[in-house]
């Protein structure tokens, strides 16, 4: 079975509301990154953040990091129609020559 | 200037068919992937190659056979096509082995149906 799973699965929110996206996974990683998929696109990579991480800030976007819980979310604040999106943690056990298992995704719909 | 970039975008074929997808990359990155999205958006990798060498072939069936000829180019060829091959076919690259700090730089997906 994959590694990461996200939840929820799918996400509607009211632009300038704050968006909370969660992802957990079963094995050790060495890092875990977040992307964001639009309709039809490739995956655009948002913010990786290292197992000895806690917390990451990129513009509107803050990722947590809890390795005891194997668990990591994703908030993005004051949503703007242009998040909506499908959006994916990957994990990165350093181990697998590079290979990164990614979750299933979760689908943010922003209603303007 | 796209990063990388997969031809064609679209593939409409006829089960049985041979097809090729190409990709390139001129971000000078080493490591090279492709991976398949299903219809339900699940992404799964399928091949890497780090330096035009293969280093991870998951479980994907002989029909499928991938080919490097120099580290910026990662091309996909399959043989016989079945409907099941039918999803999003994305190439991408990193700097290195492992995503270290950038993560992976998609390709915007190759769509094949097979019919």
């Amino acid at each position: 079975s994959q590694q990461g799973e996200e939840d929820p699965q799918a996400l509607s929110i009211q632009e300038g509301e704050n968006a909370t996206m969660n992802c957990s996974y079963k094995t050790s990683i060495n890092n875990l990154q977040w992307y964001r998929q639009n309709s039809g696109r490739g995956l655009v990579h948002l913010i990786l953040i290292r197992s000895n991480e806690r917390e990451k800030h990129s513009g509107r976007l803050r990722v947590t990091l809890d390795t005891s819980k194997k668990s990591s979310s994703l908030l993005i604040t004051a949503s703007r129609a242009a998040d909506t999106a499908s959006y994916f943690c990957a994990t990165d056990a350093g181990t697998n020559a590079g290979k990164s298992t990614f979750g299933d995704g979760t689908t943010l719909t922003v209603k303007p | 200037d796209t990063a990388v970039s997969q031809t064609p975008k679209y593939l409409v074929t006829q089960m049985g068919n041979d097809k090729s997808i190409k990709c390139e990359q001129n971000l000078g990155h080493d490591t090279m992937y492709w991976y398949k999205q299903d219809s339900k958006k699940f992404l799964k990798i399928m091949f890497s190659y780090n330096n035009k060498e293969l280093i991870i072939n998951e479980t994907v069936p002989n029909r499928f056979s991938p080919k490097s000829p120099d580290k910026a180019h990662l091309n996909l060829h399959i043989n016989s096509l079945e409907l099941g091959d039918s999803a999003v076919y994305f190439c991408a690259s990193s700097q290195y082995v492992g995503v270290a700090n950038y993560g992976y730089t998609f390709g915007s997906g190759t769509r094949l149906t097979v019919v």
